[in-house]
């Protein structure tokens, strides 16, 4: 099935820096979601989108919606050693019809 | 305190026997799901149920099998007809459009 097209694959920052990733795809969503997984475990739901342009955020996690409803990017501020992990982006149509993106690995230099 | 619960968390088995990877929750949720994911890569979905006594192939379902025949549980088996089954097995529950919440995985590897 189809593969959202998620970049960057990975990222090497300094603690404190701001990380953006974003996900585009072909097709048009009506939700988009970000998860974060660490080593060995489940993804986690950070946030959730139901609205093209909606602008949501969690902490230090900003997520939109893109207006074309085909994108969506999700930012860190002033990361720090925790948010290591696996980040994925996630569109869902209608019903069973989600996706996700091939994720992208944060590493935090402290 | 409601959740999935996947397990066990690692499991051995030799090649050619089949193995039954077990996904519980008790969120009340409709809908569950398998999916696999290999090093590197993001989640294949492998089987889907959206409601008790149906289930739906997904992506990848060829050499697994799945039952729901209750609400909480949607155990997966891996077949011996699955070519190379050793991979980390995810699964996950969802009401409908509220996104999907994941199991904390269940690591296979066959010897």
């Amino acid at each position: 099935g189809q593969q959202l097209n998620q970049s960057p694959q990975s990222m090497f920052i300094q603690e404190g820096e701001d990380v953006s990733m974003n996900c585009t795809s072909s097709s048009i969503f009506n939700t988009w979601l970000w998860y974060k997984q660490d080593p060995g475990e489940g993804p986690v739901l950070l946030i959730a989108l139901y609205k093209a342009g909606e602008l949501t955020s969690n902490g230090r996690l900003t997520a939109q919606f893109g207006i074309t409803r085909k994108d969506s990017f999700l930012n860190i501020s002033a990361s720090i050693p925790s948010d290591v992990g696996i980040y994925f982006c996630a569109g869902q149509y209608s019903g069973r019809d989600m996706r996700f993106g091939a994720g992208t690995r944060l590493t935090v230099k402290p | 305190d409601g959740g999935i619960t996947q397990s066990p968390k690692y499991l051995f088995r030799k090649e050619g026997q089949n193995v039954t990877l077990s996904c519980e929750q008790n969120l009340n949720h409709d809908a569950m799901y398998w999916y696999r994911q290999d090093p590197g890569q993001g989640l294949r979905l492998i089987y889907y149920s959206q409601i008790v006594n149906d289930f739906q192939k997904g992506d990848i379902a060829e050499g697994y099998s799945v039952s729901r025949e209750k609400k909480e549980s949607f155990p997966l088996t891996v077949t011996s007809a699955q070519k190379n089954p050793t991979a980390f097995y995810l699964c996950a529950s969802s009401n409908r459009d509220w996104g999907e919440y994941f199991g904390p995985g269940t690591r296979l590897t066959v010897l």
